[in-house]
Parts: C-alpha cells; structure tokens; sequence
C-alpha cells in the first residue's frame, strides 16, 4: 500500500532558529501533500496544502511566511518553521495524495519541541 | 465550515468487551474514514466507506456509512488491549484536486485487561 515517510520523527531546537521538516511518498507520485498540527489530546488540524509546482494553500489563520512549504518533486515536500518560538512545538503530520490514491495515508509525524 | 461531532470523547471498557463509536455532521461528505492514532504516532487507516449505506468489516472492526451521508459509526467486537489508542472520524468530499479531510475530535478508548 501507498507509504508515506516523515523525517526527523522529533526535533528540539532553540528559539528563533528555523526548522525543516520533510514528508515523502515512497511508492507513488503525490501531487498533493497536506500539512497537519495537531496538539496533545486535540485533533488534526489542516494547515496547508501543498501542490507540486505551485504555492501552497494555507488554511485561514496559519501564517505562510512562518510555516514555509515547499512541494518541489512529486514525492517530497517539506515544512520549515521559522524563527521557532515555544508555542510553535507540536506534533506536525504530513498526508499524501496522487492521481490512483485518495490522501488516505499519513506519515508517523514530526515532534517539534522549541526551548 | 464543515464540523464534525465525534462521540463518546473518551470509553473504559473491559477486554472483551463491544464498543461503539460515532460522527454525525451538519452537512455531506461523499466519504468516511476511520482512523486510530497511537501515542506518537500518524493516523494509520482502518475502514474506509464510499458509498451511502455502505457496511464494511475489517477484522472485528465494522463501520457503517450512514445512509444520509451526514454520519457513520465504528464498532470493535471483542476489544483486546492493543485497541488502545484515538479513533478519529474524518470526512472527505473529494473532486478534483481537492481531498481536504475534515476531523472529529476523536474518541479515546482504554481497554482494562
């Protein structure tokens, strides 16, 4: 089945100082990513999605020069943060969809803590 | 925008035990999924329903889209303790490009052995 892999699996950085995150689909092209937060005990919550080629679409309240993606190939975006600050730490999730599969599969997602 | 209304937010129950679990929302999806997120963990799929009245199993787990499209439930028979976890709902109205899933608050389940 469609696999989608999320690098690094957590992160700790100092404040002020950007962070990327990449998300890959393995065994197919995804033409679409999306990008999730999600805070502990809370659901997903969808930040952007990212189109190979173009600029990402970014849900209403989420700030795009802080949270930049980047959708270069069709299996591989990624997520920066930047200028983390403390409330910027969270579980960062990716999904992946191409032309035969539905965004059905996540990656294990990202953990950022920011000191 | 689209809501959904994920119930019971959180169930003990004993192994062995049946559980039951459900989203209802204000308006249609033309797709429902059915997710469990472990502590860590990405969501990983467990049922996926694509058709209005659709019934599907997978395992012991069973899911149901309602046949108004504006809800669908989740059963677990004979619950084991690695049915730990968040089951999340979510809905997908998918044309396009466009395949934004829209989330229930999720349902945390603790099995006692």
């Amino acid at each position: 089945g469609a696999v989608v892999s999320q690098h690094p699996s957590w992160v700790i950085c100092k404040s002020g100082t950007s962070v990327k995150i990449e998300c890959r689909s393995l065994d197919f092209q995804a033409t679409t990513m999306f990008w999730y937060r999600q805070f502990p005990k809370q659901s997903l919550m969808l930040m952007a999605t990212s189109n190979e080629g173009s600029k990402a679409t970014y849900e209403q309240g989420v700030e795009k020069d802080k949270f930049l993606i980047n959708h270069a190939s069709l299996t591989l975006s990624t997520l920066t943060v930047t200028s983390a600050h403390p409330e910027d730490s969270s579980f960062y999730i990716c999904s992946a969809s191409g032309t035969n599969y539905s965004p059905l599969h996540f990656g294990n997602g990202t953990r950022l803590t920011v000191t | 925008g689209q809501q959904l209304n994920q119930s019971p937010q959180s169930m003990f129950i004993q192994e062995g035990e049946d559980v039951s679990m459900n989203c209802t929302s204000s308006s249609i999806f033309n797709t429902w999924l059915w997710y469990k997120q472990d502590p860590g963990e990405g969501p990983v799929l467990l049922i996926a329903l694509y058709k209005a009245g659709e019934l599907t199993s997978n395992g012991r787990l069973t899911a149901q889209f309602g046949i108004t499209r504006k809800d669908s439930f989740l059963n677990i028979s004979a619950s084991i303790p690695s049915d730990v976890g968040i089951y999340f709902c979510a809905g997908l109205n998918s044309g396009g490009s466009n395949y934004k899933l829209t989330f229930g608050k999720g349902t945390l389940l603790t099995v006692n052995p």
